[in-house]
This record gives C-alpha cells, sequence and structure tokens, in this order.
C-alpha cells in the first residue's frame, strides 16, 4: 500500500539559509500533520491542515511556514535557519472524515533529517 | 490539556526476556492511546492503539498493553524479546475527534542484549 512521501530525507544547510520540506501523504488523505523530532526528544507538533486550510497550530516558530496544496501535498518552508532546528521533521497525513466514529489514524512518513551546520 | 508521563527512559533487557515499558497520561476527558516504535534512522511506526472496548489490546510484533482507566496507564508487555525490538518506544495520547494532534512521552530507549 502507498505510505506517506517525504522528501528531501536528508537536507543539510548552513545557518541562516532557508530549506523547503515537502510531504505527499498517502493517496485520499485530506489532512497533513508536521511534527519536529529534536535528539534525543520527543515529537513536537508543528501544524496540520485539513483541506488546504490550517487546521490545528502548535510549537511552529515565525520563521517557518506551511501550507497545503491542490493535491493535499504539503510544504514547510523553514527560514534563517538556526542550529537549533536540527531535527527530525515528521508529516503524518490522515483521511480526516473516515466512516464512521471520529477516529482517524495519523500514518507517519519516514522522516527528513535537517541538519543545520 | 492532556501529557503522557514514560517512566523509564532507557530499558536494557537480555534477549528471550519479558518487558514492561510503562506509560502515564494525564487528562481531564477520555483519550485514545498509541504506542509507536521508531527503529534507528526509521520514521515512527504504529505498534497499536486503544479507543474503547476490551482493556487489552494486541500489537504488531507480539507487544500488547492494557489500559488501566484508575491508573491512567497504558502499559507496554512483551513476553520475551528479541535482539530485533531493541529501539524506542512512544507512548501518545490523543482526544477523540477528527485532526487532532497527537500528544508525545519522552520515549523509552529499549535495549535488547544477547
Amino acid at each position: 500500500a502507498a505510505g506517506v512521501i517525504q522528501s528531501p530525507r536528508h537536507l543539510i544547510k548552513e545557518k541562516r539559509e532557508t530549506a523547503t520540506l515537502k510531504c505527499y501523504p498517502i493517496p485520499r488523505h485530506d489532512t497533513v500533520y508536521w511534527y519536529q523530532q529534536g535528539p534525543g526528544q520527543d515529537p513536537q507538533f508543528l501544524i496540520s491542515f485539513y483541506e488546504k486550510m490550517q487546521s490545528d497550530k502548535g510549537s511552529i516558530p515565525d520563521r517557518f511556514s506551511a501550507q497545503q496544496f491542490s493535491d493535499y501535498h504539503s510544504e514547510l518552508n523553514m527560514s534563517s535557519l538556526e542550529l537549533g532546528d536540527s531535527a527530525l521533521y515528521f508529516c503524518a497525513s490522515s483521511l480526516g472524515r473516515g466512516g464512521g466514529g471520529s477516529y482517524n489514524e495519523q500514518f507517519f512518513g519516514p522522516g527528513t533529517r535537517l541538519t543545520v551546520l | 490539556a492532556q501529557s503522557v508521563t514514560q517512566l523509564d527512559s532507557q530499558v536494557p533487557v537480555f534477549e528471550e526476556a519479558p518487558v514492561e515499558l510503562r506509560c502515564n497520561y494525564s487528562s481531564s476527558v477520555s483519550v485514545y492511546l498509541f504506542w509507536y516504535v521508531q527503529y534507528p534512522n526509521q520514521g515512527l511506526q504504529l505498534l497499536l492503539k486503544y479507543l474503547s472496548g476490551s482493556t487489552l489490546v494486541k500489537g504488531i510484533n507480539g507487544f500488547e498493553a492494557e489500559f488501566n482507566k484508575s491508573q491512567t496507564s497504558f502499559h507496554l508487555r512483551k513476553p520475551s524479546v528479541h535482539i530485533s525490538d531493541t529501539a524506542e518506544y512512544f507512548c501518545a495520547v490523543r482526544p477523540p475527534g477528527n485532526n487532532r494532534k497527537l500528544i508525545w512521552g519522552l520515549g523509552t530507549s529499549l535495549a535488547v542484549n544477547p
């Protein structure tokens, strides 16, 4: 079965540079979530989108922005990168309005490992 | 607000021994409960989940967990571990409803030794 695709898998940037991370959800999934996992840390929720609209916002820095496009893929744009932005960035997708009940499982991509030098 | 506490940051265990990874949560509303596994240099994989019904939940790779509402716990167990179970294990909660974010514990590093 198709899974969540993230690109690139690895990214190395210098301080103050910009980076764009991409997430392609499972086909028919309309909700995307972004999480940041620092070294030895638990994943922290950044932001989510449902049907191309922001649905929830977590600890996303002002230097970051994200959007969901008409084909439901999402991009996380990161500017003025800092050393502390080095982390594993996970994207997850779900079907926001699944049949019956209110449970919609989040399926995770493999992550993009960002290293800021 | 919800929070998750994983009581052990590291659990070393010998191969074929039983293991229990502890998870307690705090929430003023009912929540869904999850255990995820993260193998070295890989993404997060769902091990098992509790939504409702039977409090004993069986997952993949021989893992199971028991939801205890009175103790607000959701401990993960496996009767006999393998070297390949060496990984980071995360407990997470989420309130019911669509498009809700997961709230994570800090993780437990399981190291299975021969």
